[in-house]
């Protein structure tokens, strides 16, 4: 079993719906949370940082980090074709420096 | 600000070779990671280099190695190449314990 586990999608859904991508994890030691974009043959781009439990909105973009459910999410408002993408969850340990560890990630299709 | 930047972008080498791909970090970003990412495995964590010395490891065999210049560029170089080493090798940077920022990789092929 990964230590990271993500729904590979892919998740299609019509322009203007709210989506909603998921992570599990197992390991209660990580503390950093991250979600990624990565378009077709591209680098990921990161959407949200944050630390430890509680949600963080930007834009049309939340992130929620439930730590007793070892359990995050990123939600999208409003979503439109151009957030067509791969999502990717990552997090890290509160002392491992920049080892990320990631989720397989989420294949998102936004229809017009 | 200028981001990440990875060469070369595109890469095809034959088994058995060795290859050096390079990594500029953001200005003032200290710290660099290298991940590889492949359909099956996803993204897997290479190592880190900071400050010229390298601060965490993946669980990658030797053939894997990196180094980073005092201006914070790094190389990672893949030795005896193998056919499973073919990947999207991306490249991160960041300050200090902050949030990692990619560069857009270099897509190495091996056959």
């Amino acid at each position: 079993q990964k230590e990271v586990e993500q729904d590979p999608g892919p998740l299609s859904v019509p322009e203007g719906a709210i989506v909603s991508l998921n992570c599990t994890y197992s390991n209660s030691a990580f503390q950093y949370f991250m979600w990624y974009r990565q378009y077709s043959r591209k680098g990921p781009e990161l959407l949200m940082y944050t630390y430890s439990s509680g949600n963080k909105e930007d834009g049309r973009f939340t992130a929620q980090v439930d730590k007793s459910s070892k359990y995050i999410s990123l939600f999208i408002r409003d979503s439109q074709p151009s957030d067509s993408a791969t999502y990717l969850c990552a997090m890290t340990l509160n002392n491992a420096g920049n080892m990320l560890t990631f989720g397989g990630g989420t294949r998102l299709m936004v229809k017009p | 600000k200028a981001g990440v930047t990875q060469t070369p972008r595109y890469l095809i080498k034959t088994r058995g070779q060795q290859v050096t791909l390079s990594c500029s970090p953001i200005s003032g970003h200290r710290s660099v990671s290298w991940y590889q990412q492949t359909p099956g495995q996803g993204l897997q964590f290479l190592f880190e280099y900071f400050s010229e010395t390298q601060r965490n490891k993946g669980n990658f065999p030797g053939r894997f190695s990196g180094r980073q210049f005092s201006n914070s560029r790094s190389e990672m170089n893949v030795s005896t190449l193998e056919l499973g080493d073919s990947a999207l090798y991306l490249c991160a940077s960041s300050l200090p314990g902050r949030e990692q920022y990619f560069g857009p990789g270099t897509r190495l092929t091996v056959t």
